[in-house]
């Protein structure tokens, strides 16, 4: 049991370079979610999936677009990288109470 | 979902009780109490949480105040290995939103246990 697993775990981009994030699970959970967290601050919502086929904004959307591709994975993509998004990138799944978190992936951008 | 308030940093020896605040005086009455902690640079990780009974598990203790407005929790015999940032969430429960699970993290407590 891997339980939430992320690709890659480093990345340095240049700024309008584009990238996915892969993120999945295997816990058989429904909701799934996207962190970001900049240094010495808390994680701040990106986008939420609260099951398979659907996706909601969470607090910072700009610049972020999301896939929910089945109940596994759920990735995140940067379009056109800007510094402001050099932030350390967490996934997580729940099924009801407790969100299990991956280990992260590290981004730059130049 | 209500704002919390905890200290930025604590220190606790090892091997001695460490206890964390946690005030939440706006809290509603659907609203649970969740504990996660962040060992550096890791994803975090579920702790404990309650309504407004004391809850204990094999990591942790929490303790409600009974008008709810503030919560400890208690790692009983800390050890170095639970030098974290510990945050302290107030959300409703999942199954009542129907919106998913959001969790609404603030800075937290920089829980340091030393020798």
């Amino acid at each position: 049991n891997a339980g939430v697993t992320q690709t890659p775990k480093f990345q340095v981009l240049k700024t309008g370079q584009s990238m996915t994030l892969q993120c999945a699970q295997d816990m058989n959970h429904n909701s799934m979610y996207w962190y970001r967290q900049d240094p010495g601050m808390g994680l701040r919502l990106i986008y939420y999936s609260a099951s398979e086929g659907t996706t909601d904004k969470g607090e910072v959307p700009n610049g972020y677009n999301v896939s929910r591709l089945n109940k596994r994975e759920f990735s995140l993509r940067l379009e056109s990288a800007a510094p402001s998004q050099t932030s350390v990138y967490f996934c997580a799944s729940s099924r009801s109470d407790e969100q299990y978190f991956g280990p992260g992936t590290r981004l730059t951008v130049t | 979902d209500a704002k919390t308030t905890q200290p930025t940093s604590m220190d606790c020896a090892e091997g001695r009780a460490a206890n964390l605040p946690c005030n939440h005086s706006t809290i509603s009455g659907n609203e649970y109490v969740y504990w996660y902690r962040q060992i550096h640079s890791q994803g975090p990780q579920y702790i404990i949480h309650g309504l407004k009974n004391n809850e204990t598990n094999e990591m942790a203790s929490l303790i409600i105040t009974e008008d709810r407005k503030s919560s400890t929790l208690i790692l009983p015999h800390a050890t170095l290995r639970d030098t974290a940032v510990y945050y302290c969430i107030v959300r409703p429960y999942p199954i009542l939103t129907g919106g998913g699970n959001k969790l609404t993290f603030g800075t937290g407590t920089q829980l340091k246990v030393e020798l």
